[in-house]
């Protein structure tokens, strides 16, 4: 039984614009909540992430928002570039657990 | 720093075989963990240590697989015997952060077996 979703395995996106990744959950205990990047042959490297008790997180191009009610976070890459493409992958945990990922969603980003 | 070490990047082996993975976590991380990603389940937690002491086995399959850490700077994940069905990328992660939430991940071990 799946705690972290995401159900689209992969998007294209034409660079330049808004890539929208999404995630659901179904643990409402999980407090803390990633996105994880990956290229191929290299391990996962953390991208960006938010606290429960916010429901925006940006860092330049990339935003996290945090739906609480819906159980759902939403990763925004604006605008969008060939070398954002990647496998990302969503992550939650609760304090001091560690931390559920989901099964990825692979972004590509054409020129 | 090197960052997290694991080895072999690749393994073949036979059905039956005996597997060890290595990992060397970032020097003073306390927590390690070993991932398994698989196309079917995604990245799925096997087991994690903090100070070498193993915190959460739920995610071990099976008893074939077993994990230790013996010390600070080193683990290993032994799959005696091995089956198609581990065929997989490995990966061990180091943090620092009580919370885990950021991990720093090896390039992992893709293993096949035939």
């Amino acid at each position: 039984d799946q705690q972290v979703k995401q159900n689209s395995p992969s998007l294209s996106v034409q660079e330049g614009r808004i890539s929208i990744l999404n995630c659901d959950y179904t643990n409402s205990m999980f407090d803390y909540f990633l996105w994880y990047k990956k290229y191929p042959a290299e391990g996962p490297t953390f991208l960006i992430s938010i606290s429960s008790i916010k429901d925006k997180n940006e860092d330049g191009r990339f935003t996290v928002f945090l739906n609480k009610s819906a159980k759902h976070l939403s990763l925004h890459i604006v605008p969008s570039q060939p070398g954002d493409s990647a496998v990302y992958f969503c992550a939650a945990s609760r304090r001091g657990t560690a931390l559920i990922f989901g099964k990825g969603t692979t972004l590509s980003v054409s020129s | 720093d090197a960052g997290v070490i694991q080895s072999p990047r690749h393994e073949v082996t036979e059905m039956g075989q005996e597997v060890t993975l290595r990992c060397k976590p970032i020097s003073g991380h306390d927590y390690l963990f070993w991932y398994r990603q698989t196309m079917m389940r995604g990245l799925e937690l096997l087991i994690y240590f903090n100070n070498n002491v193993p915190i959460d086995d739920s995610g071990m399959p099976e008893d074939r697989f077993s994990a230790k850490m013996p010390n600070a700077s080193f683990s290993t994940l032994k799959i005696q015997p091995s089956e198609p069905r581990d065929s997989a990328v490995y990966f061990c992660a180091s943090s620092w952060d009580r919370e885990h939430e950021k991990l720093f991940f090896g390039s992992g071990t893709q293993l096949s077996v035939l």
